[in-house]
């Protein structure tokens, strides 16, 4: 069964960091894009980061610039989101997700976590 | 940046009803479109992808259109389990999702 299973959420204070985990089972994880996507309480979805599967590219949303990095650990079938300096504004449940094609140019996703929520306070 | 816009809001509806949400682009983005589901303290479900294909175990009763900066999802008879929120979401470059429709019981 392909799954995705995110951990490390928490309470944080604003200034402090977090590493997000992400493990990955059923699939070839490194032939894949991955993804997080943050969704504050009540609010809707937004794409945070994503890393091409090799590792040799990252992009963030420029919220997140120079404050997050996400990257992979091939052998442990995990992908991380570093946060640091957190803001309020960083609260949100964090899903990490698959990213999928059908023509290796553009990329949605087809699977997700179930997330875990981070506030920070 | 791409912005995505989703119409109506909130959808009231009831079970055996055709439905249709709107999704506009603020720009073009070919067919570079998905919908998802998403319930209450759950993650988004996949339903569509490059605008008009269907995921794989998705009930067929889900339908997706459009391209270049208009697009929709029907649900051609509403079933009591897709009561949820719904959001398309732009690939085209980097991702912008729209704010969501939720669909509720009339």
């Amino acid at each position: 069964e392909v799954q995705l299973v995110e951990s490390g959420g928490g309470l944080v204070q604003p200034g402090g960091s977090l590493r997000l985990s992400c493990a990955a089972s059923g699939f070839t994880f490194s032939s894949y894009w991955m993804y997080w996507v943050r969704q504050a309480p009540g609010k809707g979805l937004v794409w945070v980061s994503h890393i091409y599967s090799d590792g040799s590219s990252t992009r963030y949303a420029d919220s997140v610039k120079g404050r997050f990095t996400i990257s992979r650990d091939i052998a442990k079938n995990t992908l991380y989101l570093q946060m640091n300096s957190l803001r309020v504004e960083d609260t949100a449940v964090y899903y990490c997700a698959r990213g999928q094609t059908s023509n290796y140019n553009y990329y949605y996703t087809d699977v997700w976590g179930k997330g875990t929520t981070v506030t920070v306070s | 940046d791409i912005q995505m816009t989703q119409s109506p809001s909130t959808l009231s509806a009831s079970v055996g009803d055709r439905v249709t949400i709107t999704c506009r682009a603020s720009q073009t983005i070919s067919t570079w479109l998905a919908w998802y589901q998403q319930k209450p303290g759950k993650a988004p479900k996949l339903l569509i992808y490059d605008a008009s294909s269907l995921e794989s175990g998705v009930p067929s009763r889900f339908s997706g259109r459009g391209s270049g900066t208009e697009f929709t999802l029907t649900i051609s008879s509403l079933q009591p389990d897709d009561f949820a929120t719904y959001y398309c979401q732009q690939y085209n470059s980097y991702w912008t999702f729209g704010q969501g429709t939720k669909v509720e019981i009339k």
